[in-house]
């Protein structure tokens, strides 16, 4: 148990669907970050909010959509995905940014589907 | 842009056996880096940081090393455990987080 949570932990959605991602961490932490973890490729680092400020989007595509209502939460929306969009998504939380003793704790993952 | 490889990609050994899993990184200013484990299909447990004026952590049986200056970073596990079968993953922290793809361990009982 890392302190940090996600939901659901399997997700299958069509294409055309709508769908959410959740994120809660109960560590006090400021940054929170969405990763994409596909197989035979490293982590990519999709959003990062600190102090629900968003402060780094990797060319993300526009039918991936993020919220940070507050520092505990965040949440990634889904739609009109494709399929090469399956993967595990990761959410992970970190206590201070752009310093040398930021570690990050990561959640279980969402494992999604899209058919 | 910072590149992180891992080498091996896989790694088998019997259990009992010390061994070292390699991560290198191309761009020296980072801030720390960080060594995770990954059990299939679940998220990463961090397992060590080593902030940039650090030399080395330990943890248990584990302990990993930094040289900045050569843009290396060895993690070493004493007396394997069948447990210690997972993906490791090394991560260094600079502007972003940039993260290697992971060397695979089995450890055979």
């Amino acid at each position: 148990e890392t302190g940090v949570t996600q939901t659901p932990r399997h997700l299958v959605m069509g294409m055309t669907n709508k769908k959410s991602l959740k994120c809660e961490q109960h560590l006090g932490h400021n940054a929170m970050y969405w990763y994409k973890q596909s197989a035979k490729k490293p982590l990519e680092l999709m959003f990062v909010y600190s102090l629900e400020e968003r402060v780094e989007n990797n060319s993300v595509p526009s039918r991936f959509s993020p919220e940070c209502p507050n520092s505990s939460h965040l949440f990634l929306h889904l739609h009109t995905l494709q399929p090469e969009d399956s993967a595990l998504y990761l959410c992970a939380s970190s206590l201070t940014p752009g310093t040398t003793y930021n570690e990050q704790f990561f959640g279980p993952g969402t494992r999604l589907t899209v058919l | 842009k910072q590149e992180v490889t891992q080498i091996p990609a896989a790694l088998s050994v019997p259990e009992g056996e010390n061994l070292v899993l390699n991560c290198s990184f191309t761009d020296s200013a980072i801030y720390n880096l960080q060594w995770f484990r990954q059990d299939p299909g679940k998220g990463l447990t961090s397992l060590l940081l080593i902030q940039s004026s650090q030399r080395e952590q330990t943890s248990g049986r584990l302990n990993a090393s930094l040289d900045k200056s050569s843009g290396r970073s060895t993690l070493y596990i004493a007396a394997s455990q069948p447990g210690d079968s997972a993906t490791y993953l090394c991560a260094v922290s600079g502007n972003q987080f940039y993260f290697g793809t992971g060397t695979s361990l089995t450890v055979i009982p």
